[in-house]
């Protein structure tokens, strides 16, 4: 079975701090995708990255930078000298390398970056 | 900015009602998804479509009836629902059903049942 814990429920920072949010998986596939994704206060799901298992290198993009290490079953996210518009709630999410469409969700971090 | 859209963004109902809520994907995708989130847990997902065909039914209540026309649009309707079903729905879609593929979603219809 697939799961993803995220297990900072909330994280408040003042602007210009940085950020790490961690996501721990459990998968018994060799295959298998990773992703992040922004939640802000509007709803909508916005995509951040993907991953997938036979790809460790680190990616950075702007602020934000992932760390994904198999060995430890991570795939951490950093935002860098956070802004106010980055108060959102950020999903981990991941997803089987087969046929099965579920894309298995943590339960999500709240980020919360005061002026 | 996106790419999915989704009307109405709010719905409150009574129990004894009939609703809909649409879908419509502006990225010439051919899969489309229902997922639902409620307070206090992780996105559930309720429906899959590719290629306008049905190929996921996560257990979903009959009160729930989904249905893709076409590519483009995914409609969920709602009859005698419950208090408990009272969540924002998100639709999403993908080029591909594929698991690498990735998923973009629309920014949810929040639904409240009283």
């Amino acid at each position: 079975a697939q799961k993803v814990t995220q297990a900072q429920t909330e994280i408040s920072v003042v602007e210009k701090e940085d950020v790490t949010l961690d996501c721990v998986y459990e998968t018994r596939d060799t295959t298998y995708y990773l992703f992040w994704y922004k939640q802000p206060p509007s709803g909508e799901l916005v995509f951040l990255i993907r991953r997938n298992s036979f790809d460790e290198q680190n990616e950075i993009s702007g602020r934000y930078s992932w760390n994904f290490q198999k060995s430890t079953s991570s795939f951490n996210f950093t935002i860098t000298a956070s802004q106010v518009v980055d108060s959102a709630v950020y999903f981990c999410a991941l997803r089987r390398g087969s046929n099965d469409y579920k894309l298995s969700f943590g339960a999500g971090t709240t980020v919360t970056v005061r002026a | 900015e996106t790419g999915v859209t989704q009307t109405p963004r709010h719905l409150v109902m009574g129990m004894t009602n009939k609703k809909s809520l649409k879908c419509e994907q502006h990225l010439g995708h051919n899969a489309m998804y229902w997922y639902k989130q409620s307070a206090k847990k992780p996105l559930e997902l309720m429906f899959v479509y590719s290629l306008e065909e049905r190929v996921e039914n996560n257990s979903v209540p009959s009160r729930f009836s989904p249905e893709c026309p076409n590519s483009s649009h995914l409609f969920l309707h709602l009859h005698t629902l419950q208090p408990e079903d009272s969540a924002l729905y998100l639709c999403a879609s993908s080029q591909g059903d594929g698991a690498g593929k990735t998923q973009y979603f629309g920014p949810g219809t929040r639904l409240l049942v009283l």
